[in-house]
This record gives C-alpha cells, sequence and structure tokens, in this order.
C-alpha cells in the first residue's frame, strides 16, 4: 500500500512569517511530485511539481525534494492571509498509466 | 478551470438509485480521472482512463463503473447509490501518463444519498 503522510494540522502561521509543510512517502520508486491548494468548497488547484532532488522556486513558493529520505516539503515565504488554505501532498508512481496518491492534507492558517 | 467542467455540481438521490456524473474536457486530454473526497480520507481515485474506451480502476472502484466512448467526457457511474458514496467527487484530466501527469481538477460534485 503506498502511502503518502502529510504532517498533523493545523498549522497557524502570522502574516508575513514562513510557512513550511511537510510530506513524506512509502514508495521509494516514486518519480514525481506536487503541492496542490485546495480553498473550502473549491477544488485542488496544482500550484508546484518537483522532479529532482533539491530546490525548486517560484515566486513565494519553494518545494523541496529529498528521495534519499523520501521526504518533500513546501514553503511558503512572506504568508499572506489569502495562502490560508488545505494544502495537499501527492506522489506519482511509475509506469505508462501512473497514478497520483495524495496525502490528507494540511490547513494552513495566515493570522493578519 | 483547464476547461473541464462536471455535471451535475450539485444532487441528491436516494439509496438504490441509479446515478450518472458526467465530466466534459475542451482540453483534448488522454487522461481522465475520476476521485472521491472525504473528511479524513482525503482524494482517492475510482477509476481512471487513459484513452477511449480504455479504463482501469483505482483503490475505491467497488459499486462504481465508467465509460468513456469519447476522448472529451468520462461518466462515472453509482450503479445503486448508497448512503456511504455521499461524498464531493473530482474529476482531473492530464494531457501525460508517465511519472510527469500533472493532473488539473474539475470544479467538483457534492452528491448526497439519503
Amino acid at each position: 500500500q503506498k502511502e503518502v503522510e502529510q504532517n498533523s494540522g493545523p498549522l497557524s502561521v502570522p502574516e508575513g512569517a514562513i510557512a513550511s509543510l511537510n510530506c513524506t512517502y512509502s514508495d521509494r520508486g516514486s518519480q514525481s511530485f506536487f503541492w496542490y491548494r485546495q480553498y473550502s468548497g473549491k477544488s485542488p488547484e496544482l500550484i508546484m511539481f518537483i522532479y529532482s532532488n533539491g530546490d525548486k522556486e517560484d515566486g513565494r513558493f519553494t518545494a523541496q525534494l529529498n528521495k534519499a529520505s523520501q521526504y518533500v516539503s513546501l514553503l511558503i515565504r512572506d504568508s499572506q492571509p489569502s495562502d490560508s488554505a488545505t494544502y495537499l501532498c501527492a506522489v506519482s508512481s511509475t509506469g505508462a498509466n501512473s497514478k497520483l496518491t495524495f496525502g490528507k492534507g494540511i490547513t494552513l492558517s495566515v493570522r493578519p | 478551470d483547464a476547461g473541464i467542467t462536471q455535471s451535475p455540481r450539485h444532487k441528491v438521490t436516494e439509496t438504490g438509485t441509479p446515478v450518472t456524473l458526467r465530466c466534459h474536457q475542451t482540453e483534448n486530454h488522454r487522461y481522465m480521472y475520476w476521485y472521491r473526497q472525504d473528511p479524513g480520507h482525503g482524494l482517492r481515485l475510482i477509476h481512471y482512463s487513459y484513452g477511449v474506451k480504455d479504463t482501469d480502476k483505482g483503490e475505491v472502484s467497488d459499486g462504481y463503473s465508467v465509460s468513456r466512448s469519447k476522448t472529451e467526457d468520462f461518466l462515472l457511474t453509482l450503479e445503486s447509490a448508497t448512503s456511504s458514496q455521499t461524498s464531493v467527487y473530482f474529476c482531473a484530466i492530464s494531457k501525460a501518463g508517465g511519472s510527469y501527469n500533472e493532473q488539473f481538477f474539475g470544479p467538483g460534485t457534492r452528491l448526497t444519498v439519503l
């Protein structure tokens, strides 16, 4: 059973702080890693993906991948109240018709 | 929303009735997926399709069937709805398979089975 674990929340940070969201996965053969943001009552929205070890930056978001430790994280710099949402980590299996396995999500609240 | 629509957006039905949810895309993507999302369980894959008439089961496929007769449409059928199938259902599409399968989600359908 492939598992994706996200550390328990909810997470609350003050406006302007760095929010750190973490995710671990069980399938060592996983190749691709995704972060989705989901506002309450809305559908998940892809915000970051990372395929290689190291860091990938996009604006205020940085995804970090460590395949040896089976760990992927999302950092949100200069957090804003509009970042308040549930963040879902997803991991892709290998193969031609690979599928995503999602973590249960972590809810982030940014306090003004 | 990446050219994905779902219908209906909300539905209330009774136990034992059949229900069909529709996902329609305008992106001409090959891959389509149906998920359900429940509190405490996250997103779980029900069925997916990797081409017209090509479908396969996900982790929670019991009680569900799918069909894809055209690239743009992927139908999810609850053959005899049960209260445990009350959920929010999301369709997703992906241009590519393999490991680099970035998926984009439709707006969702909220289904209540009484």
